[in-house]
Parts: structure tokens; sequence; C-alpha cells
């Protein structure tokens, strides 16, 4: 069964460093987000990116968040300017034409 | 794990009981409504959905129910077995065409032997 995959599963950090997580969704997947979780907390909406563009974003996916799809197969997540708060789990998640989300297992970030 | 769950309610049940995991989503247009299972150190494994112009849906061993009238979710799990054992979300769609999730706080489901 098709999964998604992201990279690296642990990173850690310095502040102030960037930091990029891949994700490569299921292969036939048309419409893929980032999400968030910070320990202890819920799973948090960042962004939606659906034909080479963003389509929507949440209040934390701020300048110093980017998204990009560079060759068709990995969709990645950059984070410009790492701060202590952006340590969390982030996941990968993708869609194809039925709606369900599946979710990749994730990259804990830890910004020192 | 990454739901510590310092904060989580946690439901304790036997092995062999029916569970039952609620939810109270937030807002009223949405239309479409899943749960999720999150296993330690591991992203969110979906589980069953259900669309807003229905009210019961059924899995195997799962069943999610939906009350519009007071905003209520729940997921009822049969025959429950130790590898139930995880933190529950209920995550609901807003109908942006996205499929932006808003997820629920979690409920932490420990399963004994």
């Amino acid at each position: 069964e098709p999964e998604v995959t992201q990279t690296p599963s642990h990173q850690v950090t310095q502040m102030g460093q960037e930091v990029i997580l891949r994700c490569v969704p299921i292969s036939n997947h048309l419409y893929f987000y980032w999400y968030r979780q910070i320990l202890g907390q819920k799973v948090e909406f960042l962004v939606s990116f659906y034909n080479n563009e963003i389509s929507e974003k949440s209040e934390i996916f701020d300048d110093q968040f980017s998204v990009e799809r560079p060759d068709g197969s990995n969709f990645t997540l950059k984070i410009r300017s790492t701060k202590l708060e952006d340590s969390a789990m982030y996941f990968c998640a993708g869609t194809g034409v039925q709606e369900t989300q599946y979710f990749g297992p994730g990259t804990r970030l830890l910004v020192l | 794990g990454e739901s510590v769950g310092l904060h989580l309610p946690t439901l304790s049940v036997q092995e062999g009981d029916n569970s039952i995991i609620n939810c109270a989503y937030s807002n009223s247009a949405s239309d479409y409504f899943i749960w999720y299972k999150q296993e330690s150190g591991k992203g969110p494994q979906f589980i069953i959905d259900i669309r807003s112009n229905m009210d019961k849906r059924q899995g195997q061993r799962v069943t999610v129910l939906l009350n519009k009238t007071v905003k209520h979710l729940s997921l009822q799990i049969a025959a429950t077995q130790p590898g139930d054992s995880a933190v529950y979300f209920c995550a609901e769609n807003f109908n942006t065409g996205f499929q932006k999730l808003v997820f629920g706080t979690g409920t932490r489901l420990l399963v004994s032997p």
C-alpha cells in the first residue's frame, strides 16, 4: 500500500538556522498539506498546496515559511530562520480525488 | 509520543470492551469529518470518515455517529484490543474546497489486557 514518506525523521538545529523538511507524497495525490503538532497539543494546519501554488495558509505560516514542489515528486517545507517555538512534529499529508487526507510519519524538529 | 497527554482526556477500558470516544466540533458549517488514530511517534492514521448528510457510518469494528444538532461526533470501537491503544483525534473540514482540517484536542485510549 502506498505511503507518504518524510525525511528526516528527526532534525536538531540552532535557532536562526534554515531547515528544509521533505515529503514524498503518494504518487497520484493532487493536493498537499503541511501540519504541525507541538508536543502535547493538537495537530494544526499550516498550508495547503495545489497545482504548484499555495491555496490556503494559516496564521502560523508567516514569511519565515515556504513550500515548494520542485520536481513533481518531493514536497518541501522550508523554515528560513528557526525560532525556539518552531520545535514540533511536522506532518505532510495529501489527498487524491477522494477527500481523505493521508499523513506521513512526521519530522520531529528541535530548535535549540 | 507526540501527544504527551498531560492534558488529554483518557479512556481506560478492558480488552474486549466496547469503547466510545466523543468529540465536540466547532463549526456548524463543517460538512466532512474524520477520525484519526495516532500512535506514539507516528503520524495520524485514517480510521473512518463521514459526511454531514449522514448520521452514522460503519467500518470494520468501528462506527462513527454524527449529531449535527449538538455538533457532536463519536467513535465507537467494538471489542477493543490492546493494539487500539493510541490517541484518537476527530477532525472537521470547513468546506474551503482544499480540505483544511481542523483537529480536536484528542482522547487517549488505554486498553488493558
